[in-house]
């Protein structure tokens, strides 16, 4: 079965130092893989995703991951935490079966960030 | 704005009464999915529908139902009232059937049990 293993739940970076958020995935099929990110109150938001094409995948607000076939891995990495980038972030993989296909998320991962 | 509405945002009910959240997708869109999300459980697909017929059940309750309109709206069901269903339930949407693009979530309905 399809599933994301994010490793730490609480993530503390100071503000301008590198944020890695770790994700590892099982599937016996190519993935398709995603990351979203969710505000305090808020719902999720789509950060980026990886659908077989390049490896490395940029998305919004710095942010980018890349997809290790090796590893099992797509890590959400961004160069300079911001204070604003506080939140949880989630990785989710996509899950096919007859009738449809949905995501299945990860745990989470809280990322605080210090002045 | 992400184009998926929840409404209600808050909702506050006594144990063993019933409530419905509705939820409309983004324009385009076909499939509506449910999720629960807690700090216990996280985030738990409940249920999707497409285009008005249901595709996949996830971790749903018997106490719980679900149906999308014509007009492709959603409204989930939630019964007999447990103080462990209080939660953050989410919809999203996405303009197919197999989500290979990810989904947009609307902004929740949050419900206690009293």
């Amino acid at each position: 079965a399809q599933s994301v293993t994010q490793l730490g739940s609480h993530v503390s970076v100071s503000e301008g130092a590198l944020v890695l958020l770790r994700c590892n995935y099982s599937s016996s099929v190519p993935p398709y893989l995603f990351w979203y990110v969710q505000y305090p109150n808020q719902g999720l938001q789509l950060l980026l995703k990886y659908t077989s094409a390049a490896t490395l995948v940029k998305g919004i607000n710095g942010f980018e991951a890349e997809f290790k076939k090796s590893e099992t891995s797509f890590h959400l990495t961004k160069p300079s935490a911001h204070m604003s980038d506080a939140a949880e972030y989630f990785c989710a993989v996509q899950v096919i079966y007859n009738q449809g296909g949905k995501l299945i998320f990860g745990q989470g991962t809280e990322l605080s960030v210090k002045p | 704005d992400s184009g998926v509405t929840q409404t209600p945002k808050h909702l506050i009910t006594a144990t063993g009464q019933r409530v419905t959240l509705r939820c409309s997708p983004r324009s385009g869109d076909l499939s509506v999915y449910w999720y629960q999300q807690s700090l216990d459980q996280g985030l738990q697909f409940l249920i999707q529908y497409y285009n008005g017929e249901e595709r996949a059940k996830g971790n749903i309750l018997e106490r719980f139902s679900a149906q999308q309109f014509p007009d492709l709206h959603s409204e989930l069901n939630l019964s007999s009232l447990e103080l462990g269903d209080s939660a953050l339930y989410f919809c999203a949407s996405s303009p197919g059937f197999s989500a290979n693009y990810g989904y947009t979530f609307g902004s929740g309905t949050r419900l206690t049990v009293v």
